[in-house]
């Protein structure tokens, strides 16, 4: 079975840009997680989707939103791109919100602002 | 708000030396304590999932126990491709499942 895909793998934008980023789950997992992580540090959670639903938010601005379309898939958007958000942006699946509730992530969208 | 803090940041070992990683968490309702590994430049790698204090996990040369407040990660007789950065989360059970991370462990395993 193919694990959770990323796309795109890099990306280079500049100050002010909007850029969009795409996941595709493990086949059956309905619920999508996305993280950003900045080098040294650990994974920081963004957004939670189960059945196309919001089910929880991190502490960022409202200049990232993210959507969970019918096949589960996900596109998370960042507008008004800074510096500092450069980073690692991991997408994580699972099967749902209840037990077994670990979560599988993909390879990663390293997005660079200059 | 949820903790989770992981010692030591960084820790070399000799090919066959065991240690024992430490994570410390502060989770209101645990709803899962999860161990990762990264590699650098790529997503973390699914290792174990503990749901209770007493429970254990084992796979290969990793062990990792959960009590109510710490998880270790146990390694017996590492080997150099267990290098790695090993990351601890928590899951806590509001409203909103919320998985909290620690900054990781870096592990050496020299051979």
């Amino acid at each position: 079975d193919a694990g959770v895909t990323q796309s795109p793998t890099h990306l280079i934008k500049t100050r002010g840009q909007q850029v969009t980023l795409r996941c595709s789950p493990i086949s059956g997992h309905k619920s999508v997680s996305w993280y950003q992580q900045v080098l040294g540090q650990g994974p920081q959670f963004i957004f939670q989707y189960y059945e196309k639903e919001e089910r929880g938010r991190g502490n960022f601005p409202d200049r990232f939103s993210a959507r969970q379309f019918p096949n589960y898939s996900s596109e998370l958007n960042v507008n008004a791109l800074l510096l500092g958000d450069s980073a690692l942006y991991l997408c994580a699946s699972s099967l749902g919100l209840d037990r077994p509730n670990e979560q599988f992530f993909g390879p990663g969208t390293r997005l660079t602002v200059l | 708000e949820d903790q989770v803090t992981q010692s030591p940041e960084a820790l070399r070992l000799q090919e066959g030396e065991s240690s024992s990683l430490n994570c410390s968490y502060t989770v209101s309702g645990l709803r899962g304590l999860f161990w990762y590994r990264q590699d650098p430049g790529k997503g973390p790698e699914f290792l174990f999932t503990l749901y209770s204090a007493g429970e254990e996990k084992e796979k290969e040369r990793l062990k990792a126990t959960l009590t109510k407040k710490e998880s270790f990660l146990h390694i017996t007789a590492p080997k150099p491709e267990d290098s790695a950065t090993y990351l601890c989360a928590a899951r806590n059970s509001g409203g909103y499942q919320k998985v909290t991370f620690g900054t990781g462990t870096k592990l050496q395993v020299i051979p």
